[in-house]
């Protein structure tokens, strides 16, 4: 069960795009298309932000879209906002019947 | 309004046993699959257990095994996570989350779970 890749950090500034990275193996991102991504500001609990990789819950802004090509993931956030700024995790049902959680990344918006 | 509130967390010496509780409302308890996820402050969140909608079917990340116990009380709403022989490593954040499409849509605000002597 070993974490999700993830860049520890990226950066951007407002209006501008940027995506995260998320690489797994073949027997979780590369298997199912159960990938998911949330946001977590500091001193808060996470929120999700994608499901099934690509899909948006109600109420999550469509500047947030997902993607995946093979065992890699993405998240895309464009036209970056100062209330991005948080760390974001992707995470993946595997074929052991369990989830994995990346690393997570720091988005930092200058 | 949907709500998750974690409870139960505290100093256990290692080697102790905690029970952490998650009462939920607003939504049909029964209907959805249920988390336990950890976090270590300042570190990365940390899958820990599931358990389906009737309770019959679990699992656990391999740190865990053995060691913690998932269940739930559909008929109280409260989800539980049953912590045996811990270590200083389980030193965490522990949230529940509610399951839906394989992902974590509602989540609490967590109780802290310190592991010292």
């Amino acid at each position: 069960q070993s974490a999700l890749t993830q860049p520890p950090s990226v950066s951007g500034s407002p209006g501008q795009s940027v995506t995260i990275s998320c690489t797994g193996t073949s027997s979780d991102v590369g298997h199912y298309n159960c990938v998911s991504w949330y946001q977590q500001p500091p001193g808060t609990a996470p929120k999700l932000m994608i499901y099934d990789v690509t899909n948006r819950p109600s109420g999550v802004p469509d500047r947030f879209s997902g993607s995946k090509s093979g065992n890699t993931a993405s998240l895309t956030i464009s036209g970056l906002q100062v209330e991005d700024e948080a760390d974001y995790y992707c995470t993946s049902y595997t074929t052991a019947n369990t989830w994995v959680f990346g690393g997570g990344t720091k988005l930092t918006v200058l | 309004e949907v709500r998750l509130v974690e409870s139960g967390g505290g100093l256990v010496q290692p080697g102790g046993s905690l029970r952490l509780s998650c009462v939920v409302s607003g939504f049909s308890f029964s209907n959805y699959l249920m988390h336990w996820v950890r976090q270590v402050p300042g570190k990365g969140l940390v899958w820990v257990s599931r358990i389906n909608s009737d309770g019959r079917t679990t699992s656990y990340a391999d740190s865990v095994r053995g060691r913690f116990t998932i269940s739930r009380d559909n008929a109280k709403n409260t989800l539980y996570l049953q912590m045996n022989s811990l270590r200083d490593e389980d030193t965490a954040v522990y949230y529940c989350s509610r399951g839906t499409f394989y992902a974590m849509d509602v989540w609490g605000q967590g109780t802290t779970v310190t592991v010292s002597s």
